[in-house]
């Protein structure tokens, strides 16, 4: 089936730095990528939307300039969160869709704790 | 505004007894309704796709049933293994848009 890999799983940085976390679809192409946030005992929430070879959108109240997103390719997205903040830890996932009979596809997520 | 609710938050059963999982919605449009399982730590596996009311999906232990307004996921005679949070999520207007998801409901089954 579809694919989705993402790594780091996990990755602990120190404030200030700059952390990428990147999504690759194994065995399809993948036009859209969806990159979410989940904090514990907290829906996924919509972070921003990348489509390849344009800008990516954002969702309201996510700082485009903190969260840079690249999807240079049918089979690699990136998100790189800037000038990492304790208050930025979090869950990060990201998620291609399929033919809805398939739901959409997810990585394995990446933990990111900022000290 | 689209928005998913999941009830209950937490449900704690024993092994054999079975339960539901509820999941209501106000969407405009439904492209389709979707139930993913979380595991701690790990991204989201898909379990169903639903479609329109009156629609059901089975898979082992679970089945999932669609109304106009909300969706239950019945899990019958569970075991250890299935203890997880239960993600719902719908899919509004049009395609290839994001899932709009619940906080989930998480199921601890003990033997």
């Amino acid at each position: 089936g579809a694919v989705v890999s993402q790594h780091p799983s996990r990755v602990i940085c120190k404030s200030g730095t700059s952390v990428k976390i990147e999504c690759r679809s194994l065995d399809f192409q993948a036009t859209t990528m969806f990159w979410y946030r989940q904090f514990p005992k907290q829906s996924l929430m919509l972070m921003a939307t990348s489509n390849e070879g344009s800008k990516a959108t954002y969702e309201q109240g996510v700082e485009k300039d903190k969260f840079l997103i690249n999807h240079a390719s049918l089979t690699l997205s990136t998100l790189t969160v800037t000038s990492a903040h304790p208050e930025d830890s979090s869950f990060y996932i990201c998620s291609a869709p399929l033919q809805l009979k398939y739901g959409y596809t997810f990585g394995s997520g990446t933990r990111l704790t900022v000290v | 505004e689209d928005q998913v609710t999941q009830s209950p938050e937490a449900l704690r059963l024993q092994e054999g007894e079975s339960s539901s999982l509820n999941c209501s919605y106000t969407v405009s449009g439904l492209r389709g309704l979707f139930w993913y399982r979380q595991d701690p730590g790990k991204g989201p596996e898909f379990l169903f796709t639903l479609y329109s009311a009156g629609e059901e999906k089975e898979k082992e232990r679970l089945k999932a049933t669609l109304t106009k307004k909300e969706s239950f996921l019945h899990i019958t005679a569970p075991k250890p293994e299935d203890s997880a949070t239960y993600l719902c999520a719908v899919q509004a207007n049009q395609a290839g848009t994001a899932l709009i998801f619940g906080k989930g409901t998480t199921l601890s089954v003990s033997s």
